[in-house]
């Protein structure tokens, strides 16, 4: 099973309104990542949040981590049709290997 | 740096018809991982490996798949016999150190298979 379920599956606002996008996992974790991925393309970091963390930011794109809740928040500020794409949470595995399981990621479309 | 590059981009083959694809990883990237992407399942992840050596073959789904890694350039997952629930995207990623050390993941374009 998804270790990290995107809320909501699918997003579509206009642009220059923010984008909200939020992801819960299961298990404890030692940090979160979040990656775009374009239709018909790899995946892309964007960002990542270690688990002693509560805020980061990079440029358009807050992120939040409640490790209490088990839930991390995308914001996207200010967005552009650009933006338009889907959106993974990743998070570390909590068995030995430690390998990123991904979520089932929310697809945000940005009008024009 | 050119990044992950994968082939075939594209594949089209019948029933019963092995599949190779290929990758080649990140020059100096320590660990490779291979995952399937399906409207279904998601991303899955198959199989990754540390210095040439598979770690962890858990989400191989059956014995028709099988992933090398000759050396730390190039990396082979097979499928034989291919079936069409094997119809996916196979990305093939990644990175210098594991996930749960901040390991991020470089993908690359993905090897969209179809198993007619």
């Amino acid at each position: 099973s998804q270790q990290g379920e995107e809320d909501p599956q699918a997003l579509s606002i206009q642009e220059g309104e923010n984008a909200t996008m939020n992801c819960s996992y299961k298990t404890s974790i030692n940090n979160l990542q979040w990656y775009r991925q374009n239709s018909g393309r790899g995946l892309v970091h964007l960002i990542l949040i270690r688990s002693n963390e509560r805020e980061k930011h990079s440029g358009r794109l807050r992120v939040t981590l409640d490790t209490s809740k088990k839930s991390s928040s995308l914001l996207i500020t200010a967005s552009r049709a650009a933006d338009t794409a889907s959106y993974f949470c990743a998070t570390d595995d909590s068995g030995s290997a430690r390998q990123l399981t991904f979520g089932s990621g929310t697809q945000l479309t940005v009008l024009p | 740096d050119a990044g992950v590059i994968q082939s075939p981009r594209h594949e089209v083959t019948e029933m019963g018809q092995e599949v190779t694809l290929r990758c080649k990883p990140i020059s100096g990237h320590d660990y490779l991982f291979w995952y399937r992407q399906t409207m279904m399942r998601g991303l899955e992840l198959l199989i990754y490996f540390n210095n040439n050596v598979p770690i962890d073959d858990s989400g191989m789904p059956e014995d028709r798949f099988s992933a090398k890694m000759p050396n730390a350039s190039f990396s082979t997952l097979k499928i034989q016999p291919s079936e069409p629930r094997d119809s996916a995207v196979y990305f093939c990623a990644s990175s210098r150190r594991l996930a749960g050390n901040t390991g991020e993941l470089f993908f690359g374009e993905g090897s969209r298979l179809t198993v007619l």
